[in-house]
């Protein structure tokens, strides 16, 4: 099966673009996540949907962020503007997680989107 | 609220050597724990989990970890690592609900 798929894998842009990050969870997940990654602050949850509704979207850094899923399989990152602070490798991880909320499942992360903001 | 604890932000080792990265959580109730494992330019994978049961978990490429309730750890082992386990380690813990919280990173550097 194929993991989680996220494109582009580099992304360079001047500030002010408007910058679009993509991600396709596994099939059968059901629960996304968006991970932030910088050698500063580690890895820091921006957000996460559970069977495509925003959970809790408290880690987003700004209104310029967001995030959304239009179908079950699929999830867009958008930032914009786009600033310098803004560089890092984004992740997104896929996950089942049952009906009940006590789940032990794992997530799945795909190999990242490195964006460097100029 | 829970958290996670890596004691050791950078463990340098000799290969075939034993290495231990340490590992403390914190939570007022039952918890699952995780080790990722990261390789350069890659996203996390998992190495092996702790659910319930058997305190000492076994996981891939030959790392094992075990959970310490009293002591609230859960330290991943290796009796001898390989230049290929070169890599940035990350534990995790989860209380139930959708969140996991993942610790800071430990970067275990094997040397020849």
């Amino acid at each position: 099966d194929a993991g989680v798929i996220q494109s582009p894998r580099h992304e360079v842009t001047e500030m002010g673009q408007e910058v679009t990050l993509r991600c396709k969870l596994i099939s059968g997940h059901n629960s996304l996540f968006w991970y932030r990654q910088t050698m500063m602050r580690g890895l820091e949850l921006l957000i996460y949907f559970n069977n495509n509704v925003p959970i809790d979207d408290s880690g987003m850094p700004e209104d310029r962020f967001s995030a959304k899923m239009p179908n079950a399989s699929f999830s867009t990152l958008k930032i914009q503007p786009s600033e310098p602070r803004d560089s890092a490798v984004y992740f997104c991880a896929s996950s089942a997680i049952p009906p009940f909320l006590n789940s032990n499942q794992p997530q799945h992360f795909g190999d990242g989107t490195r964006l460097s903001i100029l | 609220a829970q958290s996670v604890t890596q004691l050791d932000s950078q463990v340098p080792v000799f290969e075939e050597a034993p290495v231990e990265l340490r590992c403390n959580y914190s939570s007022s109730v039952s918890v699952y724990l995780f080790w990722y494992v990261q390789y350069p330019n890659q996203g996390l994978q998992l190495l092996l989990k702790y659910l319930s049961g058997s305190t000492l978990v076994k996981g891939i490429n030959g790392f094992e970890a075990e959970f310490n309730k009293s002591q609230t750890s859960f330290h991943l082992r290796k009796p001898s690592v390989h230049i290929s386990d070169t890599a940035e380690y990350f534990c995790a813990v989860r209380t139930g609900g959708f969140k996991t919280i993942f610790g800071a990173g430990t970067r275990l550097f094997v040397k020849a």
